[in-house]
């Protein structure tokens, strides 16, 4: 089956360093995403993976480890403006095409 | 450029009766996906249109859900006999193609039920 894990909600502090921790289990892999999603808005991407590895941008990394089927999204000097939801999703191959699964989204709450 | 528009923005329908939603995904995208957002859920995938293969409906609900894609263009979401159920944000996304580019989302068609 398909099943793609992150915590629901994490609160951290402006200015810290937050870790948003993702679990899949998917019948194919070609491909992890992250999103960002504001309250009422669309979802807006962030970050692929589809090595092994660590991928930086800016203030922002995401690192994935294929067998372990694991990914991370680290966010760093946390603004009040990424208050948000975080979503992971997979691109899951197993039917045959492109199919992309979403997992439910961890709510992040930054406090000054 | 344009983004992917949705049209309407906001919907509300009697039970029983058929919506149609609209996208327009930008202009070049081969790809162009439908996706179902509950309050406070993550995005259910139901469709996806990659050129001119055939859609993967694998994630329709059920058989009042239906989807077509005219001219690799524009795409039309149809729901059948609304149930209260149907509820929710519906979100298209469009894409360069089936390699690993992102998703571009419309800001979405809030679909309420009555």
């Amino acid at each position: 089956g398909q099943n793609i894990d992150q915590p629901t909600e994490m609160t951290a502090t402006e200015g810290a360093i937050v870790q948003i921790n993702c679990t899949y289990q998917t019948s194919g892999f070609n491909g992890l995403f992250w999103y960002q999603q504001h309250a009422g808005e669309a979802p807006t991407f962030l970050s692929y993976n589809v090595l092994d590895g660590l991928e930086e941008k800016g203030r922002f990394s995401s690192f994935l480890s294929r067998s372990k089927g694991y990914s991370y999204l680290l966010l760093k000097e946390l603004q009040m403006k990424d208050s948000a939801s975080y979503l992971c999703a997979v691109r899951d191959t197993g039917t045959g095409g492109f199919k992309t699964i979403f997992g439910a989204g961890t709510r992040l709450f930054v406090k000054a | 450029g344009a983004g992917v528009s949705q049209s309407p923005s906001n919907k509300v329908t009697e039970k029983g009766k058929d919506v149609e939603l609209r996208c327009d995904p930008i202009s070049g995208h081969t790809a162009l996906y439908w996706y179902r957002q509950s309050l406070g859920q993550g995005l259910e995938f139901l469709i996806y249109f990659q050129g001119n293969s055939a859609p993967d409906k694998s994630g329709l609900p059920s058989d009042r859900f239906s989807a077509e894609r005219t001219g690799g263009s524009v795409s039309t979401l149809t729901i059948q006999r609304t149930q209260q159920e149907d509820s929710a944000v519906y979100l298209c996304a469009s894409s360069h193609g089936q390699g690993f580019y992102e998703q571009y989302f419309g800001p979405g068609t809030r679909l309420t039920v009555t």
